[in-house]
């Protein structure tokens, strides 16, 4: 049982190049999320998906495309990269929307866009 | 929405209890959670308590809640260098996002 797996571990990035940040849960869970994290911030939420073919926005959308390929993988897009999207990537997940479904963290993905 | 603010660093010697703080905005977050980030790695559940209560332990961790002052805390009983890491404080509700902190920087002092 692995949890929540994100690849890649790192990445550089050029301005302008694209990438794909891959998730993988094996928990079952019905809703997967993409978090930043940038020092003194705390989390910020990207994009969300309740369940199997939903996707929603979160606090910080722009930029971001995400795509919920079935109900274990849920990855996130990068079309055109910048400087500002230099930070560390948490795929999450949970069981449900209710109120006792803690989320599940990856390792993260650190990305520099130089 | 919901502001969640906690102090972003904290220092204590090894053996002394750590209290780590957070506030909150919005008393309708049904679940209030802990979690810790060791470096390089992700966001570990801690622990969690429901807002009907006002305390809960487990094993070393002691979280207590006001709800009057909308304030959380956790304390870190006989705390190890094993507990240096970063810790956030989050609040959920049904049918909206979690909500997290800034992250408290716990260092311990051999």
């Amino acid at each position: 049982n692995a949890g929540v797996t994100q690849t890649p571990k790192f990445q550089v990035l050029k301005t302008g190049q694209s990438m794909t940040l891959q998730c993988a849960q094996d928990m079952n869970h019905n809703s997967m999320y993409w978090y930043r994290q940038d020092p003194g911030m705390g989390l910020r939420l990207i994009y969300y998906s309740a369940s199997e073919g939903t996707t929603d926005k979160g606090e910080v959308p722009n930029g971001y495309n995400v795509s919920r390929l079935n109900k274990r993988e849920f990855s996130l897009r990068l079309e055109s990269a910048a400087p500002s999207q230099t930070s560390v990537y948490f795929c999450a997940s949970s069981e449900v929307e209710t109120n006792d479904s803690p989320l599940h963290f990856g390792n993260g993905t650190r990305l520099t866009v130089t | 929405g919901e502001d969640v603010e906690q102090s972003l660093f904290l220092s204590v010697r090894e053996g002394d209890s750590s209290v780590i703080n957070c506030t909150y905005t919005d008393s309708s977050s049904t679940y209030l959670y802990w979690y810790k980030q060791e470096p390089g790695a992700g966001l570990q559940l801690l622990t969690y308590i429901f807002s009907n209560m006002d305390m809960k332990q487990d094993q070393r961790l002691t979280v207590l809640l006001n709800k009057k002052d909308k304030h959380l805390s956790l304390r870190i009983a006989d705390t190890q260098t094993g507990d240096s890491a970063i810790y956030f404080c989050a609040g959920h509700n049904y049918g909206q996002n979690f909500v997290f902190g800034p992250g408290t920087r716990l260092s311990v002092l051999p």
